[in-house]
Parts: structure tokens; C-alpha cells; sequence
């Protein structure tokens, strides 16, 4: 059971926009930045938004993230079918003694 | 660029111990957090444990401490993850991978990861 509750799927139909929210608490969200990441089917994960609303080079910017309080959404505008994998928050937590970091427990994104 | 190359597919016995690689190049090894995450089959990603090289500093998820060992050869530049009893919860995908700037930054970097079955 992971410290950071997302919603295990969410479903959009391309070109609409769809978020993904990552709830937690005061020692981690509250506090410290948010990470979001990609997964499709037998690959790596990949850094999709950093420091809660950053960008690395080369990933669209129809991917954001903002953080309120103590949760973080991504929001993918735009959608396509090819978006279509598993997405995950990081973060760290204060009460983890200097880490490492914690995930949500994913969610599904299904480009119906 | 940055590369992890990670060891291979493991197929193992309950009880057995193994040590996994993941060997690093394109950036001064010593300087960052390396470690790994866990992704059993069809389940999410877990962070087990992450090392500093350049002093050997370990922090581990309390899930994984004293399940698992972290370590790093900085010679040849390679983090390993290492069991001494394998169980069968232990079959898994592991990705080693390295984090940006220490405490409260990105993972940046990920290697290809590392099928460990465990099974009799």
C-alpha cells in the first residue's frame, strides 16, 4: 500500500484532456517536490514532469503537472492513443530519513 | 549520455542468493544516487533502496531493509542489488536507476531492468 493514492484508471477519448491526481500527505507531497512518469507495457519508466510543473527536453508540453497542498495532478491535453500507458507519481518524505523516494500505485490511461 | 546496462535474465530457486548489476557510464559515477526499483508482475513500481558511491551511503525502503543489500564497485562503476535467500515473492523486474540531484529530486535516468524468477 503505497503512501501516495492515485486512481488505479482513467479513460478519455483522443484529443480530450484527461488528469491524473497523486494525494498524500504533509511529510511528502505537502512538502517536497512531485515527479510523474510514463510506463508503457515492458519498458522502462520515463521522467515525464519534474519539480512538480517542469518538462525535460523532449516531452510535449501537452504534458503538465501542478501541485495544491498535499496532492499533484498531470494533466495530458490533446490526447492520443499513443498516450496510452500506466503513469506514475514520485516524491520523497521527510519522515523516510533522506529517502529513497516513494511511488503512487499507478494509473492506467485508456485513449478509448 | 547516460547509460545503465543492466545484468540479465535470472531464473532461480527458492532459497538461492543472487546478485544483480547495473553498470554505469556518461556521468561521474561517484556523485550520484544510484538504486533500484521493484515492479512485480502487473503491480506498480517500488523503491527498494539507493546508494551514494563515493562513501558507500545506503538508505533503504523500511520494506526492503535487511531483505536486501545495495552496493557499489566504483572501480567499474556498477551498483548491484544482492539476496542472500530468494523467495518466490521475489520474482520481479528490477530497474536500476539513478536520481538527480540526492534527496527530494528526479530519478533522471533508467536501465532496461533485470527478470529475476524465483520458482521450484
Amino acid at each position: 500500500q503505497s503512501v501516495l493514492t492515485q486512481p488505479p484508471s482513467v479513460s478519455a477519448a483522443p484529443g480530450q484532456t484527461v488528469t491524473i491526481s497523486c494525494s498524500g500527505s504533509d511529510s511528502n507531497i505537502g512538502a517536497l517536490f512531485v515527479s510523474w512518469y510514463q510506463q508503457f507495457p515492458g519498458a522502462a519508466p520515463k521522467l515525464l514532469i519534474y519539480e512538480n510543473n517542469k518538462r525535460p527536453s523532449g516531452i510535449p508540453d501537452r504534458f503538465s503537472g501542478s501541485k495544491s497542498g498535499t496532492s499533484a495532478t498531470l494533466a495530458i491535453t490533446g490526447l492520443q492513443t499513443g498516450d496510452e500507458a500506466d503513469y506514475y507519481c514520485e516524491t520523497w518524505d521527510t519522515s523516510l530519513r533522506g529517502g529513497p523516494a516513494v511511488f503512487g500505485g499507478g494509473t492506467h490511461l485508456t485513449v478509448l | 549520455e547516460v547509460q545503465l546496462v543492466q545484468s540479465g535474465t535470472e531464473v532461480k530457486k527458492p532459497g538461492e542468493s543472487l546478485k544483480i548489476s547495473c553498470k554505469a557510464s556518461g556521468y561521474t559515477f561517484n556523485r550520484y544516487w544510484i538504486g533500484w526499483v521493484r515492479q512485480r508482475p502487473g503491480k506498480g513500481l517500488e523503491w527498494m533502496g539507493i546508494v551514494y558511491p563515493e562513501i558507500s551511503e545506503t538508505r533503504y525502503s523500511p520494506s526492503f531493509q535487511g531483505h536486501v543489500t545495495v552496493s557499489v564497485d566504483n572501480s567499474n562503476r556498477t551498483a548491484f542489488l544482492q539476496w542472500s535467500g530468494l523467495q518466490a515473492s521475489d520474482s520481479a523486474i528490477y530497474y536500476c536507476a539513478r536520481v538527480e540531484d540526492g534527496f527530494n529530486s528526479r530519478t533522471s535516468h533508467w536501465g532496461h531492468g533485470t527478470l529475476v524468477t524465483v520458482s521450484s
